[in-house]
């Protein structure tokens, strides 16, 4: 099947720098591709949906000045945390889709910020 | 607006017995519903999917799940569990219309631990 991957799988950053985060479609070009963040134990939470060559649409409660995103080609979106802070550090994960197919996901970024 | 109710937060079996996750469901379209299954540090895995074709869908590892649009619920089932089965699951709609292709809501997840 499809494979997405993201990079890094896993970082530790201190307060108040900025991480990217990157996701790539490696075998297919994504029309969209969505952002995700898990908490512990809890369910994914979609952050943004994102087209390429257009602005990311963000879901209620999240601050598009603090999650920047870019989906600058069809494989690559990038989600970049600005000023991160410790309650930011979640689990983020991305997803690839063209319609009519399922969407795939990433493995997952860890973030930790300290 | 859609939803998706996993009634369950924790389920555990003994290996070799049938295994049931519950989900029900509310989408004001015909929904699009799936599986998928999360294991320690892993990523998503696609498990089933259902897209209004049959009502009864195969999956992978022997999982199936059948929806019922009577009772809003599309519950997995396997018939005989895994050690391997143990991760977490999540039941998933998916939005069909307008300008949201694609975006998905999870339900809370179900952890299914399996004793040998």
């Amino acid at each position: 099947g499809a494979v997405v991957s993201q990079h890094p799988s896993r970082v530790i950053c201190k307060s108040g720098t900025s991480v990217k985060i990157e996701c790539r479609s490696l075998d297919f070009q994504a029309t969209t591709m969505f952002w995700y963040r898990q908490f512990p134990k809890q369910s994914l939470m979609l952050m943004a949906t994102s087209n390429e060559g257009s602005k990311a649409t963000y879901e209620q409660g999240v601050e598009k000045d603090k999650f920047l995103i870019n989906h600058a080609s069809l494989t690559l979106s990038t989600l970049t945390v600005t000023s991160a802070h410790p309650e930011d550090s979640s689990f983020y994960i991305c997803s690839a889709i063209t319609p009519p197919v399922p969407q795939y996901f990433g493995p997952g970024t860890r973030l930790l910020v300290l | 607006a859609q939803s998706v109710t996993q009634l369950d937060s924790h389920v555990s079996v003994s290996e070799g017995t049938p295994v049931l996750l519950r989900c029900n469901y509310s989408s004001s379209y015909s929904p699009s519903l799936f599986w998928y299954v999360q294991h320690p540090n892993k990523g998503l895995q696609l498990l089933l999917k259902y897209t209004s074709a049959a009502t009864l869908v195969k999956g992978i590892n022997g999982f199936e799940a059948e929806f019922k649009k009577s009772e809003t619920s599309f519950h997995l089932t396997k018939p005989s569990a895994h050690m391997s089965d143990a991760a977490e699951y999540f039941c998933v709609v998916r939005y069909a219309g307008g300008t949201s292709y694609g975006k998905l809501t999870f339900g809370q997840g179900t952890i299914l631990t399996v004793h040998p």
